[in-house]
């Protein structure tokens, strides 16, 4: 069966200072790739999402980015936090396949809390 | 930019109530996903419904597509606390290249014992 990980759960983080993501999905091949962040009363905002390997779109400009270095890994990124960077960090897959195109569900992590202090 | 509403933002509810929560949208979507969400953690997908006017059963939740695709409503009867959570609608919509769903804010509820 397929499983998502994401790390750390929660996170306390002073202002300026980097941060990395790390998500990694086992049990399937070439899955699509999502980073999401969801504040409170505003939904969930796709960050990031990615179909292979580097391949990687972004969806709002921001100082994060994401990368993929292995096809079921996802990292996103800051080198300077910001205090607007608080929220609950979503990573999410869901299967690649052209057939089913937007149907395919997303397979959520548990999330990342972020707090930017 | 496609935008989904859901309405209540916020319900409480006694145990073994009724109720619906909306979705809507001035877009036509190609599929509409329902998820619930408890705190700390990730969405979880309940359905997917795929053609106007379709009707899915999940145990004692009921979803309706509407029939111009630009809708949704999830009935829940007989509530029970376990149903307490963040129910997210998403709808999906073809666009070349693009592989994102638009999710709406979501409605809270909360079922008291």
């Amino acid at each position: 069966s397929q499983t998502i990980h994401q790390w750390p759960a929660t996170l306390v983080q002073p202002v300026g200072s980097p941060l990395s993501l790390e998500c990694t999905v086992e049990g399937t091949s070439n899955p699509n790739l999502y980073w999401y962040r969801q504040a409170a009363g505003r939904g969930l905002q796709l960050l990031f999402y990615s179909i292979g390997i580097d391949q990687i779109s972004s969806e709002v400009p921001q100082n994060l980015s994401a990368s993929r270095p292995q096809d079921r890994q996802f990292i996103l990124s800051s080198k300077k936090l910001l205090l607007s960077d608080s929220g609950f960090y979503l990573c999410a897959w869901s299967v690649s396949s052209p057939q089913r195109g937007f149907n395919s569900p997303l397979h959520f992590g548990n999330g990342t809390r972020l707090t930017v202090t | 930019t496609q935008l989904l509403e859901q309405s209540p933002q916020f319900l409480s509810i006694q145990e073994g109530e009724n109720l619906t929560v909306y979705c809507n949208s001035s877009s036509v979507f190609s599929s509409l996903q329902w998820y619930r969400q408890e705190p700390g953690e990730g969405p979880v997908l309940l359905v997917t419904v795929v053609t106007g006017g379709e009707v899915k059963k999940l145990k004692r939740l009921t979803f309706q597509f509407g029939d111009a695709r630009k809708d949704s409503s999830l009935h829940i009867t007989a509530a029970q606390t376990g149903d307490t959570g963040l129910y997210l609608c998403a709808g999906a919509y073809s666009g070349a290249g693009s592989y994102q769903l638009t999710f709406g804010k979501g409605t809270k509820l909360s079922v008291i014992p």
